[in-house]
């Protein structure tokens, strides 16, 4: 069965930094790409970042280039997010999700971040 | 980028009745569509990707329909399960976008 389990979520202060681990098993994690998508309170889906297996390949939304960075280890099975310079308007449940061609076909249950001073 | 924009925004309906949700695209996706479930305090589930293809696990009153640009997600006979918020995504050029969401309420 695969499970993605994401962890490190709390509160932070703006311009503070938070990283985010997401435990995946169940499957061979170095064969699949990986994202975080986050979802603001009472908002809509967003995708945030991309990975390929290899982390040769790394794509990221505008709103958080430069700031945020997506990494994994493929001998732990994990996969991070990285998070600098928080803002208020990054205040969000994030989700891992599993790659499959363009689409995701497995979530983890997300990890709230709270960005408030 | 791609925008989808999804109509309605609320669609209230009974158990049993048929439920209709439509997905618009700024430009042709080809098949490349995904929809999913959204339950409140849950992750999302994927339902239907390539169009009209089920998900794993997915019941058969799900179907998926449309190509290009007008895609249309439909459950026959809605169940007491099914009212849950459903989003439209696509990919291109290596940007994710998802629809701003259809809430499906009981009515």
């Amino acid at each position: 069965e695969v499970q993605l389990v994401e962890s490190g979520g709390g509160l932070v202060q703006p311009g503070g930094s938070l990283r985010l681990s997401c435990a995946a098993s169940g499957f061979t994690f170095s064969s699949y790409s990986m994202n975080w998508v986050r979802q603001a309170p009472g908002k809509g889906l967003e995708w945030v970042s991309y990975i390929t297996g290899s982390s040769s390949t790394i794509y990221s939304a505008d709103s958080v280039k430069g700031r945020f960075t997506i990494s994994r280890d493929n001998a732990r099975n994990s996969l991070y997010l990285q998070m600098n310079s928080l803002r208020d308007e990054d205040t969000a449940v994030y989700y891992c999700a599993r790659s499959n061609n363009y689409r995701f076909d497995y979530w983890g249950q997300g990890s709230l971040v709270t960005v408030s001073s | 980028e791609i925008v989808l924009t999804q109509s309605p925004a609320t669609l209230s309906l009974s158990p049993g009745e048929r439920a209709t949700l439509s997905c618009r695209a700024s430009q042709s996706v080809s098949s490349y569509l995904a929809w999913y479930q959204q339950k409140p305090g849950q992750a999302p589930r994927l339902l239907i990707y390539d169009a009209s293809s089920r998900a794993t696990g997915i019941p058969a009153r799900f179907s998926g329909s449309g190509s290009g640009t007008d895609f249309t997600l439909t459950i026959s006979s809605l169940e007491p399960e099914d009212f849950a918020v459903y989003y439209c995504q696509q990919r291109s050029n290596w940007l994710y976008t998802f629809g701003q969401g259809t809430k499906l309420e009981i009515k």
